[in-house]
């Protein structure tokens, strides 16, 4: 069965270091996503992208992180300048028709 | 902001009971989906409901999308063992169908002894 992989499974990084995590999404769907979740927390949408480009974000998603489709078949989001509050556990997920397929997740510790 | 409170936030029986899941919103979603997440894993998709009153069966597990669309329900008939994990829903903003970002709860976590 098609699956969404990620990759790195954990990256531990320094304050103020720029991270890129890596999606690979199910090769026909159309719709990618990155949540987060922080220890304990709910999982939380960051940013939706279709069509090459992004098609909704929420408060999160500031200027220190942008995602990118640099091929046909992976999808990555880039933190410019991690915070110690950006340590959470990094999902993406992609979808079709019905529902979402979310990743394994990449877990970020920002030390 | 739209927001999806789930009760209870922890439930511990025996095998073979039956339980109750309840999603609860003051807002309106255009989908509801249920998810289950296993510690250290991505949530997996259960069902996606759509339409006010919509109840759907997935073996022991019955899902139900309340009339105004603003609630959900999950059942689970006979737990076992292996229905142990953290049972979230999420509801779908907008009116994309299921495309729509999700708002998720924080989640019920089950735990079924045996």
């Amino acid at each position: 069965e098609p699956e969404v992989t990620q990759t790195p499974s954990h990256q531990v990084t320094q304050m103020g270091q720029e991270v890129i995590l890596r999606c690979v999404p199910i090769s026909n769907h159309l719709y990618f996503y990155w949540y987060r979740q922080i220890l304990g927390q709910k999982v939380e949408f960051l940013v939706s992208f279709y069509n090459n480009e992004i098609s909704e974000k929420s408060e999160i998603f500031d200027d220190q992180f942008s995602v990118e489709r640099p091929d046909g078949s992976n999808f990555t989001l880039k933190i410019r300048s991690t915070k110690l509050e950006d340590s959470a556990m990094y999902f993406c997920a992609s979808s079709e028709a019905s529902g979402k397929y979310f990743g394994p997740g990449t877990r970020l510790t920002v030390t | 902001t739209q927001l999806l409170e789930q009760s209870p936030q922890f439930l511990s029986i025996q095998e073979g009971e039956n339980l109750t899941v309840y999603c609860n919103s003051s807002s309106v979603f255009s989908s509801l989906q249920w998810y289950r997440q296993e510690p250290g894993e991505g949530p997996v998709l259960l069902v996606t409901v759509v339409t006010g009153g919509e109840v759907k069966k997935l073996k022991r597990l019955t899902f139900q999308f309340g009339d105004a669309r603003k609630d959900s329900s999950l059942h689970i008939t006979a737990a076992q063992p292996g229905d142990t994990g953290l049972y979230l829903c999420a509801g779908v903003e907008g009116y994309g169908g299921s495309q729509g970002n999700l708002i998720f709860g924080k989640g019920t976590k089950l735990s079924v002894k045996p």
